[in-house]
């Protein structure tokens, strides 16, 4: 496809229930980012891998959230042990550019993950 | 640390109105401004940014905005909008990397024929 792909669009899981969402990025996109947005809110930064590098993960909120790019393609996000709190969309972004702020970022729809 | 401010959660205009979606920002360090626009059931695309120099920087759709140093804004502007114009907009600043972004709440530009 011409665009960032995510998976599920939609995620239902109860509360304790682990989850995995998935994340394809335009083809030869060096960059990925992973953004939460809560209701209301705007995005807010989650982590960024450099091909398969996770050179950033200073907005993960607890160790219950895990993302990984092994081959520096597809890239996963894993939330163990949900909690209602995590509910939110989940934005995958991805761009050409090594970080650098003259290569636009190219955004998925989302995956809107609700927490029972 | 930065900050940003959306002054208006919501915007109705008429159609070809002018509108301005204004934002604000705090930081102690020079920074990169950006805006999005999220169009319903859509990813985030971007607008426009302001990285260096003219202060006036034009974008996609009609879309324009303008850097004020001195007030630390950046207010998206349109002299005409369109029903198509509706949407979620949102300003967002970096110190560095364009992708590590910190974003404001949106605001809703609904465009009433």
């Amino acid at each position: 496809g011409a665009g960032v792909s995510q998976s599920p669009r939609y995620k239902v899981a109860k509360r304790g229930q682990d989850v995995a969402l998935r994340c394809d990025p335009i083809s030869g996109h060096v960059s990925l980012f992973w953004y939460q947005q809560a209701l209301g809110q705007g995005p807010e930064f989650l982590t960024y891998f450099q091909n398969e590098a996770q050179l950033d993960k200073s907005g993960l909120p607890s160790d219950r959230f895990f993302a990984e790019r092994p081959e520096g393609s597809v890239s996963t996000l894993k939330i163990q042990r949900t909690q209602q709190e995590d509910s939110a969309v989940y934005l995958c972004a991805s761009s050409s550019g090594q970080g650098n702020y003259n290569s636009p970022l190219h955004f998925g729809n989302g995956t809107r993950l609700t927490v029972t | 640390a930065q900050s940003v401010t959306q002054l208006d959660s919501q915007v109705p205009v008429f159609e070809e109105a002018p509108v301005e979606l204004r934002c604000n920002y705090s930081s102690s360090v020079s920074v990169y401004l950006f805006w999005y626009v999220q169009y319903p059931n859509q990813g985030l695309q971007l607008l426009l940014k302001y990285l260096s120099g003219s202060t006036l920087v034009k974008g996609i759709n009609g879309f324009e905005a303008e850097f004020n140093k001195s007030q630390t804004s950046f207010h998206l502007r349109k002299p005409s909008v369109h029903i198509s114009d509706t949407a979620e907009y949102f300003c967002a600043v970096s110190r560095t990397n364009a992708g590590k972004s910190t974003f404001g709440d949106g605001t809703t530009l609904t465009v009433k024929p």
